[in-house]
């Protein structure tokens, strides 16, 4: 019954390894996106993909690529990880309805990345 | 620059009292604004969406208002319960909606 739900909900990794989240929603919604929360409580947005097609894509280093292989799924692939990239991240989603849209986003509850 | 900021950074309160959250943002364009609440160890949840042209908005016990003019907006919590205990967070969107700007949160404690 999970609406946004994202795998892992911990991972702890070497500095250097490449490792991926997934993400998945069955609320039928048109866009996900993809949050960084640092240490100080900051949600920064990173990508935002409306029906597989990227909209939005924040100053994130190219070691971070989102895939989209269908509208209920963004999968955050993150290569040659650093200190920096411990956080936790965020998936959420949203209907999309035009411009100006005020639909809420339902997040899921976040995937907490530890480098060591 | 896109910012939103909010106040307090903290706050205790006695069950049942209520509160007021504040939140500045400067954001451009402006497309609406969104309290959300986030529990510790889990996701924010959408708490009240305003677009420029709303006063205010409810959500139980929650009130929020919005004055686009002074890009000014609070959330009032009216009988706080314990369960109101989280960070509140303040979003200001841009570009018709599909930017989000996050303020730091207000971290709200509800005591006994």
């Amino acid at each position: 019954d999970t609406a946004v739900s994202q795998t892992p909900k911990y991972l702890v990794t070497q500095m250097g390894n490449d490792k991926s989240i997934k993400c998945e929603q069955n609320l039928g919604h048109d866009t996900m996106y993809w949050y960084k929360q640092d240490s100080k409580k900051f949600l920064k947005i990173m990508f935002s993909y409306n029906n597989k097609e990227l909209i939005i894509n924040e100053t994130v280093p190219n070691r971070f690529s989102p895939k989209s292989p269908d509208k209920a799924h963004l999968n955050l692939h993150i290569n040659s990880l650093e200190l920096g990239d411990s956080a936790v991240y965020f998936c959420a989603s949203s209907q999309r309805t035009g411009p100006n849209s005020n639909q809420p986003q339902h997040f899921g509850d976040g995937t907490r990345l530890s480098i060591l | 620059k896109n910012q939103v900021e909010q106040s307090p950074q903290s706050l205790i309160i006695l069950e049942g009292k209520n509160c007021t959250l504040q939140c500045n943002y400067t954001v451009s364009p402006f497309s609406n604004l969104r309290w959300y609440k986030q529990d510790t160890g889990r996701g924010p949840v959408s708490l009240t969406i305003m677009t420029f042209s709303e006063n205010t908005k409810s959500n139980g016990r929650y009130t929020a208002t919005l004055d686009a003019d002074t890009k000014q907006s609070s959330l009032h919590i009216t009988a706080s319960q314990l369960s109101d205990s989280a960070s509140y967070i303040c979003v200001a969107s841009t570009l018709y909606g599909q930017n989000f700007v996050f303020g730091p949160g207000t971290r709200l404690s509800v005591l006994p």
